[in-house]
């Protein structure tokens, strides 16, 4: 039931943007993504609800395309700060229960 | 702030022992998660809980209990370890308000089994 998440890992230079796709195999209700820096606890950066609406924090979007139950994580002008491991979560039923794709690591050098 | 407080940081146990992940939040959260990282696998549900008393079954569960005994205490109980339970566990909690709630993670455990 987990999504997939491609690319599996990127690495950026400072500046440069990046997109993270996730896939999903069941119809979802949302689609979350967190991002985790390494030993420490994920992080939520944005919800994305049926509908394909597109959100934003700082220079980091989303979109939810709910025909295709894809959704697509972008960065510009990538930050050292933005290096770590992004999760996509999908949730199936709408209780919140979230299924997560496998991990997209990212890495921002200068 | 919301806190997800796990008890241990690091464990390590011998296979065939009966081990507790003990996770506490202060938020008043009825919703609670426990999952299992493990390296290209990402996150992985383990069980979750709506409410007291009451549990579900997540993605992989064998091999694996759960107890919620305090709305805000989640235990998850492994049995009888064994060496593929290797791996680190991170609790979540989140409100039940609506489906646009976010997940909040505690700092995770690292559970080793000898």
């Amino acid at each position: 039931q987990q999504p997939v998440q491609s690319p599996q890992a990127v690495i950026l230079r400072e500046g440069e943007d990046a997109v993270i796709n996730c896939s999903s195999s069941k119809a979802l209700y949302s689609v979350h993504w967190y991002r985790q820096k390494h030993g420490e606890a994920p992080v939520f950066l944005m919800i994305l609800l049926k509908g394909g609406e597109q959100k934003g924090h700082e220079k980091i979007s989303a979109s939810f395309n709910e025909k295709k139950q894809q959704s697509s994580l972008y960065l510009t002008a990538s930050q050292l700060s933005y290096s770590g491991t992004y999760f996509c979560g999908g949730d199936q039923t709408g209780a919140n229960n979230l299924f997560f794709g496998t991990g997209t690591r990212l890495t921002v050098i200068p | 702030d919301v806190k997800v407080t796990q008890s241990s940081r690091y464990l390590v146990k011998r296979t065939g022992e009966k081990v507790f992940l003990e996770c506490v939040q202060d938020m008043d959260h009825e919703n609670m998660f426990w999952y299992r990282q493990d390296p290209g696998l990402g996150l992985r549900l383990i069980y979750f809980s709506y409410d007291v008393k009451m549990k579900e079954k997540g993605d992989i569960p064998e091999g694996y209990s759960v107890s919620r005994e305090k709305k805000e205490r989640f235990s998850l109980i492994l049995e009888s370890a064994s060496t593929n339970q290797t791996s680190m566990y991170l609790c979540a909690s989140s409100p039940r308000d609506s489906i646009n709630e976010k997940l909040f993670f505690g700092s995770g455990t690292q559970l080793s089994v000898l």
